[in-house]
């Protein structure tokens, strides 16, 4: 089983460049979110979805955007990269947290804004 | 946004040593989770716990869930260099369906 897998695993950008990071997932999961690690700040929401073609903000969503149209897939596009956004991203998905279970994560994407 | 106080941050340990890590919230959780990332992967998912009182085991990790459903203890027993990595606590409310995770514990084993 693959689960979710994130592509690419590692990535420099120059200032202002945009790029799109993937996520794909094989579990038939209804939710998926984005987050970022910074060091000592944990794991910061920036978008998630709850559902094909739906979106939502999370805690830090500025300069990033985000797109579900199809339900394995969660897209998350930098349109004008800064080096605030040197980070590591990981995908996550889930069935309906109400429904037990938790977060299954992908081995996440190194991204380094120069 | 709002995060979980867990401690403690860092623990430096002799191997064959137990360990203990909890995590605290000013909201009561339905649910918690445990989770544990290793250098240069993502997190993954050791121990679900749904009910207040709760304690359940996965080998040599024993995680209970607070009676004030405010916290959550994770205990490692006998640690090996394998253990080496990042806790992570994560707690649902209930009527929600976004984990709030913890800011982690850095666990290193001393073999």
């Amino acid at each position: 089983n693959a689960g979710v897998t994130q592509t690419p695993k590692f990535r420099v950008l120059k200032t202002g460049q945009s790029m799109t990071l993937l996520c794909a997932q094989d579990m038939n999961h209804e939710y998926m979110y984005w987050y970022r690690q910074d060091p000592g700040m944990g794991l910061r929401l920036i978008h998630y979805s709850v559902g094909e073609g739906t979106t939502a903000k999370g805690e830090v969503p500025d300069g990033y955007n985000v797109s579900r149209l199809k339900k394995q897939n969660f897209l998350l596009g930098l349109e004008s990269a800064a080096p605030s956004q040197t980070s590591v991203y990981f995908c996550a998905s889930s069935p309906n947290p109400g429904q037990g279970g938790g977060y299954t994560f992908g081995s996440g994407t190194r991204l380094t804004v120069v | 946004g709002q995060q979980l106080n867990q401690s403690p941050q860092s623990m430096f340990i002799q191997e064959g040593e137990d360990v203990s890590m909890n995590c605290t919230s000013s909201s009561i959780f339905n649910t918690w989770l445990w989770y544990k990332q290793e250098p240069g992967e993502g997190p993954v998912l050791l121990i679900a716990l749904y009910k207040a009182g709760e304690l359940t085991s996965n080998g040599r990790l024993t995680a209970q869930f607070g009676i004030t459903r405010k916290d959550s203890f994770l205990n490692i027993s006998a640690s090996i260099p394998s253990d080496v990595g990042i806790y992570f606590c994560a707690g649902r409310a209930s009527g929600t369906y976004k984990y709030i995770f913890g800011t982690g514990t850095r666990l290193k084993v001393l073999a």
